[in-house]
């Protein structure tokens, strides 16, 4: 069973569209993440969210939006989608909200803008 | 504000050897953890070590802490080729986030 699970695992799309980004995690975590890893491979956190408040929103542009229905989902919805968008989305949970959390991560879902 | 340098950003090795990373940070912690990037997939949590240890082990993997040099490292022992991946060091900034670097990426050579 897959612990953190994000959907699609690839997506390609022209600039300007909208698009989304699922993450379900079956592990009953309180606390889920999206992490951005560029061509480069620096990995910086986007957002968190514990129990579907939201407590980290990094300086990421408004065009990025995170949702969270439940604390076993946060989707990432993404508007109006530049050239620089393009990356490998990360989700991630762990158990606790502190920095001592262990981090599980999804598989990751890479997207080009084209 | 924080963040996690990793040193060198390649290295590559025969199997057999023992393999060293090093992980440098900015500002005072209480944690840092060390995570495993296999190409194309997540990140893999490998082991924690707190401010008041100086060194963990765990399997072939032993991590140490200088809190005075502000400095981490990971030693893989007897490398095998499954251990060819990106390793990151995450060490914390405030109470709830961790910040990671580049990764070093390492290639196991049969």
């Amino acid at each position: 069973d897959t612990a953190v699970s994000q959907t699609p695992k690839y997506l390609v799309t022209q600039m300007g569209n909208d698009k989304s980004i699922k993450c379900e995690q079956n592990l009953g975590h309180d606390t889920m993440y999206w992490y951005k890893q560029d061509s480069k491979k620096f990995l910086k956190i986007m957002f968190s969210y514990n129990n579907k408040e939201l407590i980290i929103n990094e300086t990421v542009p408004n065009r990025f939006s995170p949702k969270s229905p439940d604390k076993a989902h946060l989707n990432l919805h993404i508007n109006s989608l530049e050239l620089g968008d393009s990356a490998v989305y990360f989700c991630a949970s762990s158990q606790a909200r502190t920095n001592t959390g262990e981090l599980f991560f999804g598989e990751g879902s890479r997207l080009t803008v084209l | 504000s924080q963040q996690g340098e990793e040193d060198p950003q390649a290295l590559s090795i025969q199997e057999g050897e023992n393999a060293t990373m090093n992980c440098s940070y900015k500002t005072s912690i209480n944690n840092l953890q060390w995570y495993r990037q296999n190409s194309g997939r997540g990140l893999v949590h490998l082991i924690l070590i707190r401010s008041n240890e100086r060194e963990k082990h765990s399997g072939r993997l032993r991590v140490t802490l200088d809190t005075s040099k502000k400095s981490s490292s990971l030693l893989i022992t007897a490398s095998r080729a499954a251990d060819t991946a990106s390793y990151f060091c995450a060490p914390p900034q405030g109470a709830q986030k961790l910040v990671f670097g580049q990764g070093t990426r390492l290639t196991i050579n049969p």
